[in-house]
């Protein structure tokens, strides 16, 4: 069974930075590309990143490029999303998202429960 | 950038009614990128349906996608009580772009 689990979430204030985390399991996770997808409180989903299965490429949505970074380690399983410069427009819940393929393009096949970050003073 | 409009906003429905979602793109885009999530309140989307019409595992045959182009429909044949939920239509081709949200409501 695949499973996303997500950490890293938490209060930051305007300007802050956070990591978030996610560990995979049952999936071959290198081969396999991955994403991060958000959701505002009461909104829609946003995707935010993507990276291919060995971390050689990665894409970002105009609204988080310059200050939002992500990576993998695939001998851990686990997908990182290095966020600086925070502000409240970054507010949402963040989810972990396996894609389909190694590369794009891809649909989200498995979903993680999300975690949630909020930026505020 | 394609644009993803999804119609009606909210859908109100009676179980065992037929309910017909619409995703409407900015531009004609290829139907092998076209799917639909459905997230119920306080959970995580899952995935429906791929390349326009292929249902996920373990998703019941009476969700079904159609389209091509610009128009794509996600149709629920009987509504069931766990199908009340929100929709949402996406391109995963460059853009990955997802539509606002179709909310089907019990009438």
């Amino acid at each position: 069974e695949v499973q996303l689990l997500e950490s890293g979430g938490g209060l930051v204030q305007p300007g802050g930075s956070l990591r978030l985390s996610c560990i995979a399991s049952g999936f071959t996770f290198n081969s396999f590309a991955m994403s991060w997808v958000r959701q505002a409180p009461g909104k829609g989903l946003e995707w935010v990143t993507s990276i291919t299965y060995n971390g050689g490429d990665t894409w970002h949505a105009d609204s988080v490029k310059g200050r939002f970074t992500t990576s993998r380690d695939n001998s851990k399983k686990t997908l990182y999303v290095q966020m600086n410069s925070l502000s409240a427009e970054d507010t949402a819940v963040y989810y972990c998202v396996k894609g389909s393929s190694v590369s794009r393009p891809y649909y989200f096949d498995h979903w993680g429960q999300g975690t949630l970050v909020t930026v505020s003073t | 950038e394609v644009v993803l409009t999804q119609s009606p906003g909210t859908l109100s429905l009676s179980p065992g009614k037929r309910a017909t979602l619409s995703c409407r793109a900015s531009q004609s885009v290829s139907s092998r990128y076209l799917a639909w999530y459905q997230q119920k309140p306080g959970q995580a989307p899952r995935l429906l349906i791929y390349g326009t019409s292929n249902r996920a595992t373990g998703i019941p045959d009476r969700f079904s996608g159609s389209g091509s182009g610009t128009d794509f429909t996600l149709t629920i044949s009987r509504l069931e009580p766990e199908d009340f939920a929100v929709y949402y239509c996406q391109h995963y081709d460059d853009s990955r772009t997802f539509g606002q949200g179709t909310k089907v409501e019990i009438e």
